[in-house]
């Protein structure tokens, strides 16, 4: 079985300031990690994904996730945010099959 | 190729009514995944097809709904006997099997509304 928690329902930050979206899974598996937004009445679109190898991994739009084994964690950050990515943020887990959605972190970032 | 493909976007249907869903994966993906989600909530899983073969259905799915996908290209989802709790966001993603840790590819979802 596999298991996501997003820690934060809501984020507001101010343009330009830094943010820290926070991600906890279990999984009895080895897993693949991802995070997903969404912009208001659209699809998820994917963000960034871990595989293996590096525990840094850059996405789209300046967005970057660090992935950490011990602490079963997958917290995506970025330095500067932007009113435009005003969204909401879903991390997954998957294993081979199907994936694990949190229930995710609304971002609101203010002028 | 135009990416993952929903029809219809909202569907408004009285309680009791059959609704159904269609969803058009990228053509080169051979698994097909439904989701649904309410609001302040995360997609969360109902069924998913590898070409044709159904792998795994949701126990929290009740038998007033089914999938399929015949040809291993399309699929539908259908809800029988619609309730209001039924009322959501019902989404449809696609990937590729050996490409497992590469994500999944979602269409813009289809809003089910029970009056």
């Amino acid at each position: 079985a596999q298991s996501v928690t997003q820690l934060d329902s809501q984020v507001p930050v101010f343009e330009e300031a830094p943010v820290e979206l926070r991600c906890n899974y279990s999984s009895s598996v080895s897993v693949y990690l991802f995070w997903y937004v969404q912009y208001p009445n659209q699809g998820l679109q994917l963000l960034l994904k871990y595989l293996s190898g590096s525990t840094l991994v850059k996405g789209i739009n300046g967005f970057e996730a660090e992935f950490n084994k011990s602490q079963t964690s997958f917290h995506l950050r970025k330095p500067s945010v932007h009113i435009s990515d005003t969204a909401e943020y879903f991390c997954a887990v998957s294993g081979a099959g199907k994936s694990t959605f949190g229930d995710g972190t609304t971002l609101t970032v203010k002028p | 190729d135009t990416g993952v493909s929903q029809d219809p976007r909202h569907k408004i249907t009285k309680r009791g009514q059959n609704v159904t869903f269609r969803c058009d994966p990228i053509s080169e993906h051979n698994r097909l995944y439904w989701y649904r989600q309410t609001l302040g909530q995360g997609p969360e899983f109902l069924t998913y097809f590898q070409n044709e073969a159904q792998l795994e259905k949701s126990r929290l799915l009740s038998d007033r709904f089914s999938a399929e996908r015949p040809k291993g290209s399309f699929s539908t989802l259908e809800i029988q006997r619609t309730e209001q709790g039924d009322s959501a966001m019902y989404l449809c993603a696609s990937s590729q099997a050996d490409r497992a840790g590469y994500g999944y590819t979602f269409g813009s979802g289809t809003r089910l509304t029970v009056v």
